[in-house]
This record gives structure tokens, C-alpha cells and sequence, in this order.
């Protein structure tokens, strides 16, 4: 079956550093990947997305994130990581079953410490 | 501004009563989607829709009701048989693969 993992259940950074946060998916083929932050108490924001070509692909806040089909990863990193940035992080996919189904992983919380 | 609302922000209900959450989209979408959200769980697919006067069934759709009866809405009503209705719920819409989230409402039911 499909899925996503997302090893890193609650992560804490120093404010400046740099920042990965990890997703595996399980799937048959490529599917399209996305990579959602949600502020406390509010929806869903898009960050970025892959859907074919460039296998690194650049989003918004300064965020980006590489595909590696080889090890069925879409990992979201950011050079260096502002107070702002704390919230929680969902990677999703969309498989190809008659419409566009998202599945999201359990998400990882990022904290960031002054 | 183009965008997904949501309403009420927060909903108190007593156990046994039915609730409606509305969703109302102006991006002109034609899918609109429903999911619960548990602490640890990510988000659940409740039911979706991709045209008017047509929905499906998601992965946990036992206990709620949904209609569509104009494309910018697609309200929710979370029934009396759903054992464990206390939850954060998102709407969504979409013209493909990617989905625009409203800001949700937190159902608590006692």
C-alpha cells in the first residue's frame, strides 16, 4: 500500500542553523511530491513541489527539497532556519487512482531555539 | 482575495447531536476535499468531490455526511454515529494535483 513516512516525529534547531527534514514514501512508480507547513491552530500551506524533471526543486521561505528515486526520499532542508520557521511539516504524495488523493505522513514539529 | 473559508473557527457540541461545518471556496475548483486531523496522525481523507452534485467516499467516512450542491461549497456534517468526532477538520479545493487548504475548525464534542 501506499504511504509516507516521516522518520522525526519532533525536531529542535538552534536559530541559523541548517535544517533536513526527512520523508520516505512507499509507491509503485514516481509519484507527485509535496511538502505542506502548518502554523498552530491554522490550515495548510503549500511549500513546493515535484512533479518531473530537476530533481531539486526550490519553494517558498527559502525552502527546498531533493528527490532521490533511488532511495524513495523527498527530503526538505533549509540553509539556515529563522524563529518563524517553527511549526509542523507535512510531506504528501499523490498516486495515480482516478483523482488526486493526497497522502500525508504523521508530520514532523520543528522548534527552534534563540 | 481568492481563497477557502471555513466556519466557525472553534464548535463546541454535546455528544449526540449532529453538526455542519461549512467550507466555501472562491478559486472556481471544481474538487473540494474534507480531512480530519489527529495529533500524530497527519491528515485522513473523510470525502471528496470533483464535480457538482457528485462526492465519494474517503478512507474514514463512516460517521460523517457531505453535499454538493453548488461548486463553491461542500459543508460536512459530522453525525451523532461518529464515535470519536473531536478533531481538527480542513477543507480543501483543487483544479489538479495541487490542493489549497482553508484554516480549519476544531470540533470538540462532550
Amino acid at each position: 500500500a501506499q504511504s509516507v513516512t516521516q522518520p522525526d516525529i519532533h525536531i529542535t534547531v538552534s536559530e541559523g542553523a541548517s535544517l533536513e527534514l526527512r520523508c520516505n514514501y512507499s509507491y509503485g512508480a514516481t509519484p507527485y511530491l509535496f511538502w505542506y507547513v502548518q502554523s498552530p491552530g491554522q490550515g495548510l500551506q503549500l511549500l513546493l513541489k515535484y512533479f518531473s524533471g530537476d530533481t531539486l526543486v526550490q519553494g517558498i521561505k527559502g525552502f527546498e527539497a531533493e528527490f532521490k528515486r533511488s532511495q524513495s526520499s523527498f527530503n526538505l532542508r533549509k540553509p539556515s532556519v529563522h524563529w518563524s520557521d517553527a511549526a509542523e511539516y507535512f510531506c504528501a504524495i499523490i498516486f495515480s487512482g482516478g483523482y488526486n488523493k493526497l497522502i500525508f505522513g504523521a508530520g514532523t514539529r520543528l522548534a527552534v531555539h534563540p | 482575495d481568492g481563497g477557502i473559508t471555513q466556519s466557525p473557527k472553534y464548535l463546541f457540541r454535546k455528544e449526540g447531536q449532529n453538526v455542519t461545518l461549512s467550507c466555501e471556496q472562491n478559486l472556481n475548483h471544481d474538487a473540494m476535499y474534507w480531512y480530519r486531523q489527529d495529533p500524530g496522525q497527519g491528515l485522513r481523507l473523510i470525502y471528496y468531490s470533483q464535480i457538482v452534485n457528485d462526492f465519494q467516499k474517503g478512507d474514514i467516512a463512516e460517521g460523517y455526511s457531505v453535499s454538493r450542491e453548488k461548486k463553491e461549497s461542500f459543508p460536512l456534517t459530522v453525525t451523532s454515529a461518529q464515535k470519536n468526532p473531536t478533531a481538527f477538520y480542513l477543507c480543501a479545493s483543487s483544479t489538479g494535483s495541487e490542493q489549497y487548504f482553508g484554516p480549519g475548525t476544531r470540533l470538540t464534542v462532550t
